[in-house]
């Protein structure tokens, strides 16, 4: 069954510390692979996006790594901000030819507090 | 704005009610998607379109839904005689398909999402 699971479910920070949200898949086949920051009533902004050979990518204060052997992909946060505080979302793309249909994990809820 | 824009932002509606949607992609983009969200959750596949066909339908999406793209351009999903279960929010998002072998489509843009609520 093609799965995204995320951990944890929510975290509690301060402002400044780091943090690691981690996100394991069993999709198949693997297309890319795509972090999501949502705010509160907003759509999903996307963070960064992976492909299989790729196993870093940053964004400003934002790192994701991906290991396509183990199917894991971390974002680490360096440097919290409140406003870091959303939920992030772990995203697969199923590759399988035409079809566009995206995989979604339920999100680690993050809250960054001063 | 040259982002994806949904609306309306809010709807309230008394069940067995019918409601549509609309979603404006961006621009140039051929490829647009409708996804529900109940709080707390990811969001779920509902169903996408490739210009104006409609390539693929979630399980989710029962007869009481339907799904419109007339012209590739705008979308529009309806709910009939809605229910209190329908109550979430709905997201569309656009991104651009090139087609070719090998190269990987953009990323999927999000609009800000209709929320609907059934009374």
């Amino acid at each position: 069954k093609n799965q995204v699971e995320q951990s944890p479910q929510s975290l509690i920070i301060l402002e400044g510390k780091n943090c690691t949200l981690q996100c394991n898949y069993t999709v198949s086949p693997f297309s890319n692979l795509r972090w999501y920051k949502q705010d509160t009533g907003r759509g999903p902004v996307s963070l960064t996006i992976m492909t299989f050979s790729e196993n870093t990518k940053s964004n400003g204060r934002y790192t994701a790594t991906l290991d396509a052997d183990t199917k894991q992909s971390s974002l680490h946060i360096t440097a919290s901000q409140l406003s870091d505080s959303a939920s992030y979302i772990c995203v697969v793309k199923r590759g399988s030819g035409n079809t566009g249909k995206l995989i979604f994990g339920q999100g680690t809820t993050l809250q960054v507090k001063p | 704005d040259t982002g994806v824009s949904q609306d309306p932002r809010h709807k309230i509606t008394k069940r067995g009610q019918n409601v549509t949607f609309r979603c404006d992609p961006i621009s140039e983009h051929n490829r647009l998607y409708w996804y529900r969200q109940t709080l707390g959750q990811g969001p779920e596949f509902l169903t996408y379109f490739q210009n104006e066909a409609q390539l693929e339908k979630s399980r989710l999406l029962s007869d009481r839904f339907s799904a419109e793209r007339p012209k590739g351009s705008f979308s529009t999903l309806e709910i009939q005689r809605t229910e209190q279960g329908d109550s979430a929010m709905y997201l569309c998002a656009s991104s651009l398909w090139e087609g070719r072998q090998g190269v990987s489509n953009t990323e999927a843009f999000f609009g800000q999402g209709t929320r609907l609520t059934v009374v």
